[in-house]
């Protein structure tokens, strides 16, 4: 059971293009996390927000909690190539997710000149 | 340089072989995990631990052992690997128990 659900799974686009991504749960979560990874390396995060309804902007991206803490987004404005990569959301669930971080499918983001 | 390493970055065996991943971290984080991550399945979480000699089952720990007898090193072991276990591991340490984690390269196992 997937309990964090990301759309799309893929995504190209040119450069210049707006873009959202989304991840879904039916479990609420504590605080939820957007990290980015390149091809070779590890996740790197970018961005947690912990009360529902925040956002946060970091440059061209903006992520937004949702405001029953079920769901995330993650918007691109202007995308770039260096934008190519794994989109990645990740959460702690509220209850019974001990100190686990539940992390979604993916969103695989490739933006062409 | 600080920071988290593993080691090897690239690994291929065979099937029933025991294979032993390492990884290590200069920060003294109390939290260590290990990870796969498989296409369409994003990173399941494998082991963690919160200290040294403590750890604790992930979402997928058939087939795996973890050790943490030094704060800074948790080795994963494949002790019979199986096809199956072809995949890319993480591993990640974080100061505290649901605080930011840091990830290291990751290690491709190839398991013929």
């Amino acid at each position: 059971t997937q309990l964090l659900e990301q759309s799309p799974q893929f995504l190209s686009i040119q450069e210049g293009e707006n873009l959202t991504v989304y991840c879904n749960s039916s479990s609420v979560f504590s605080s939820l996390q957007w990290y980015r990874q390149e091809p070779g390396e590890g996740p790197v995060l970018l961005v947690t927000v912990v009360t529902g309804g925040e956002v946060k902007k970091l440059k061209r991206l903006t992520f937004q909690f949702g405001d029953a803490r079920k769901d995330s987004s993650l918007h691109i404005t202007a995308a770039q190539p260096g934008d190519t990569g794994l989109y990645l959301c990740a959460g702690f669930i509220l209850t019974g997710g001990g100190n686990k971080l539940t992390f979604g499918t993916g969103t695989q983001l490739k933006v062409e000149l | 340089d600080a920071g988290i390493t593993q080691s090897p970055r690239y690994k291929i065996t065979e099937t029933g072989r025991q294979v032993t991943l390492m990884c290590h971290q200069t920060w003294s984080h109390s939290y260590m995990f290990w990870y796969r991550q498989d296409l369409g399945h994003g990173l399941r979480l494998i082991y963690y631990s919160a200290a040294a000699d403590i750890t604790d089952k992930g979402e997928v720990p058939d087939g795996y052992v973890v050790s943490r007898s030094k704060t800074e090193n948790f080795p994963l072991t494949l002790e019979s690997a199986t096809r199956s276990q072809t995949s890319v591991y993480f591993c990640a340490s974080s100061e505290q128990k649901r605080e930011t984690q840091y990830f290291g390269p990751g290690t491709r196992l190839l398991v013929l």
